[in-house]
């Protein structure tokens, strides 16, 4: 069955970076694209950045351009968040998701960041 | 940016009763519209995909409308397990959106 873990969240001081992975299983991971999606606490979804299957394509939302970087290895069956110049505001679960073309079908649990002093 | 907005905010329903979800996109997202639900601690799940199609394993009472700008989540008659937060969500333009959700509570 397919299956998305996070890992990596863990509380940052503001200024700070973190490294966020998502371990995929079940299904071919090269054949689908995939995206961070975050939550912070009692609030809705953002989308945060996207990677073709292939990694050849990207893009990011503003609120994080230039300071979060995607990437993946289709070897290794992973995802990563790369996330430096962490400010309060990137306090959220962090969620990584398929995309099948149409929607995001299987999200994994989430993994929490927290950005405080 | 394509902004959705979600009405309403809260809907107070009775299992067993009719709910009826709105989601409004700033400009045309065509039937590149998705709907998920949400449960308190869980991941969201995909219910709807392209305006109307149910995802895989989702029953039938869940079901999707609409096309251009107004789309509609309707489920034809609310299970104890329904009462959730629904969100919508486009992927016609960069960057992907999600509408701020409609919580579904017990009435």
């Amino acid at each position: 069955q397919v299956q998305l873990v996070e890992s990596g969240g863990g509380l940052v001081k503001p200024g700070g970076s973190l490294r966020l992975s998502c371990a995929a299983s079940g299904f071919t991971f090269s054949d689908y694209y995939m995206s961070w999606i975050r939550q912070a606490p009692g609030k809705g979804l953002e989308w945060v950045s996207y990677i073709s299957s292939s990694g050849s394509t990207i893009y990011y939302a503003d609120s994080v351009k230039g300071r979060f970087t995607i990437s993946r290895d289709n070897a290794k069956n992973s995802l990563y968040l790369q996330m430096n110049s962490l400010g309060v505001e990137d306090t959220a679960v962090y969620y990584c998701a398929r995309g099948n073309g149409s929607a995001f079908d299987f999200w994994g649990q989430g993994t929490l960041v927290t950005v405080s002093s | 940016e394509i902004v959705l907005t979600q009405s309403p905010a809260t809907l107070s329903l009775s299992p067993g009763e009719r709910a009826t979800l709105s989601c409004r996109a700033s400009q045309s997202v065509s039937s590149y519209l998705a709907w998920y639900q949400q449960k308190p601690g869980q991941a969201p799940r995909l219910l709807i995909y392209d305006a109307s199609y149910r995802a895989t394993g989702i029953p039938a009472r869940f079901s999707g409308s609409g096309s251009g700008t107004d789309f509609t989540l309707t489920i034809s008659s609310l299970e104890p397990e329904d009462f959730a937060v629904y969100y919508c969500q486009q992927r016609s333009n960069w960057p992907l959106t999600f509408g701020p959700g409609t919580k579904v509570d017990i009435k």
